[in-house]
């Protein structure tokens, strides 16, 4: 089975540009979940979607960070405009049956390098 | 703040001993995780432990919980080369059940 896939896998871009991430969970998978990891803070929570729906976002750093969730089998981030400090790499995870506390699944990343 | 956090920062050992690390945290669980972290890869999940649990194994894991010092330990036992990766313990708060992950502990297992 395919797991949650994440594009694309590097980003490089100039400082004030306009960056998407995008993700694809796993098929079945209610929960949806953005991190942010860098050596400095760990791994972060941005923000998690329940059933396509936007449940908490109090990790979202800034404005200039936003998500969406269309439809179950996509999610995308978008940060506007990006900033050198938002270099980091980017995870999506999913999860599925049980609830918030369940184990996760995470995608291998976007590595992003704001320049 | 960091709900867990692992201890040491980094082990290092021989292929054939045994690695343990040990995660911290402060508050109420409901369950605590172990997730692998191999370089430029996602986090993949090992093992769960329930609040009422006090021992869970998995081939060659062994994950301990102490709820009243707020303390899991992670048992690698014979490690191999492979192993080699960063491990991390993940909370939820009783509170409201969101996962926080503390910084992991960089395991070494040279060959």
């Amino acid at each position: 089975d395919a797991g949650v896939i994440q594009s694309p896998r590097h980003e490089v871009t100039e400082m004030g540009q306009e960056v998407t991430l995008r993700c694809k969970p796993i098929s079945g998978h209610d929960y949806l979940f953005w991190y942010r990891q860098t050596m400095m803070r760990g791994l972060e929570l941005l923000i998690y979607f329940n059933n396509n729906v936007p449940i908490d976002d109090s990790g979202m750093p800034e404005d200039r960070f936003s998500a969406k969730m269309p439809n179950a089998s996509f999610s995308t981030l978008k940060i506007q405009p990006s900033e050198p400090r938002d270099s980091a790499v980017y995870f999506c995870a999913s999860s599925g049956g049980g609830g918030l506390n369940q184990p996760q699944h995470f995608g291998d990343g976007t590595r992003l390098s704001i320049l | 703040s960091q709900q867990g956090e692992e201890d040491p920062q980094a082990l290092s050992i021989q292929e054939g001993e045994n690695a343990t690390m040990n995660c911290s945290y402060k508050t109420s669980i409901n369950n605590l995780q172990w997730y692998r972290q191999n370089s430029g890869r996602g986090l993949v999940h090992l093992i769960l432990i329930r609040s009422n649990e006090r021992e869970k194994h998995s081939g060659r894991l062994r994950v301990t919980l102490d709820t009243s010092k707020k303390s899991s330990s992670l048992l690698i036992t014979a490690s191999r080369a492979a192993d080699t990766a960063s491990y991390f313990c993940a909370t939820d708060r009783s509170s409201n059940y969101k996962l926080t992950f503390g910084k992991g502990t960089l395991l070494t297992v040279n060959p």
